[in-house]
């Protein structure tokens, strides 16, 4: 069974600063999604990493894919007020054919 | 830019009562799937459906549950009879094929059984 998961769960950052957010899952897989839900609302997407070394920019945000280890990383440069809600991975595994599997979800804050 | 339309947006109805949840997928996509989000906890695979039949469900997709795709536009879930733990946010995405497409989310439909 495929697992994904994020850490942190829970970022409380200051506006300015940079963070990582990780994902790992566990199987093997090529495709890896990041979504952004603001509270209450629907899933928009942010990035889909095809391959292995995919890395992908846009404004503050930057995604990456390692798939040999299994990893991607959201990284916030600068992070501003608007960039706070919840961000999702999912992974779209290899033998599971096109469903996704998301991670639980890292909430961000960006404090003024 | 095309979008994924579920209604209603919020639906509210008691234990044991039946539901439907309509999705409108975007038109020249072929495969459709439902997903649900219990409030505070991550997203959940119910079921894909391609080519008028169901390609994968989960283990969250028993008996109750059923998809259709009545007349070439709509997709709908049913809940045959709800239970309070069905209440949740149920999204509906579609994708143009598998592989390297990307899902397109609709705004979801918020279920509350009481």
């Amino acid at each position: 069974e495929l697992k994904v998961e994020q850490n942190p769960l829970f970022l409380s950052m200051q506006e300015g600063k940079n963070y990582t957010i990780y994902c790992n899952y566990s199987t093997t897989s090529d495709r890896l999604y990041w979504y952004r839900q603001d509270p209450g609302k629907s899933l928009e997407s942010l990035f889909v990493l095809l391959s292995n070394g995919a890395v992908k920019q846009e404004g503050r945000l930057m995604a990456s894919l390692d798939t040999k280890a299994r990893l991607s990383t959201l990284h916030i440069t600068a992070a501003v007020h608007d960039l706070s809600a919840t961000y999702f991975c999912a992974v779209e595994g290899e033998t599971s054919g096109s469903r996704l599997t998301f991670g639980e979800g890292t909430q961000l804050t960006v404090n003024p | 830019e095309p979008e994924v339309t579920q209604t209603p947006s919020h639906q509210v109805t008691q234990m044991g009562q039946e539901v439907i949840l309509r999705c409108v997928p975007i038109s020249n996509h072929l495969y459709f799937y439902w997903y649900r989000q219990i409030l505070g906890q991550k997203v959940e695979f119910l079921v894909s459906f391609y080519n008028n039949e169901i390609s994968e469900k989960s283990e969250i997709f028993d008996d109750q549950f059923s998809v259709e795709r009545p007349d070439g536009s709509n997709f709908t879930l049913k809940i045959r009879s709800t239970k309070l733990e069905d209440s949740a946010m149920y999204f509906c995405a579609s994708s143009e094929g598998r592989g390297n497409y990307g899902y397109t989310f609709g705004s979801g439909t918020r279920l509350t059984v009481v």
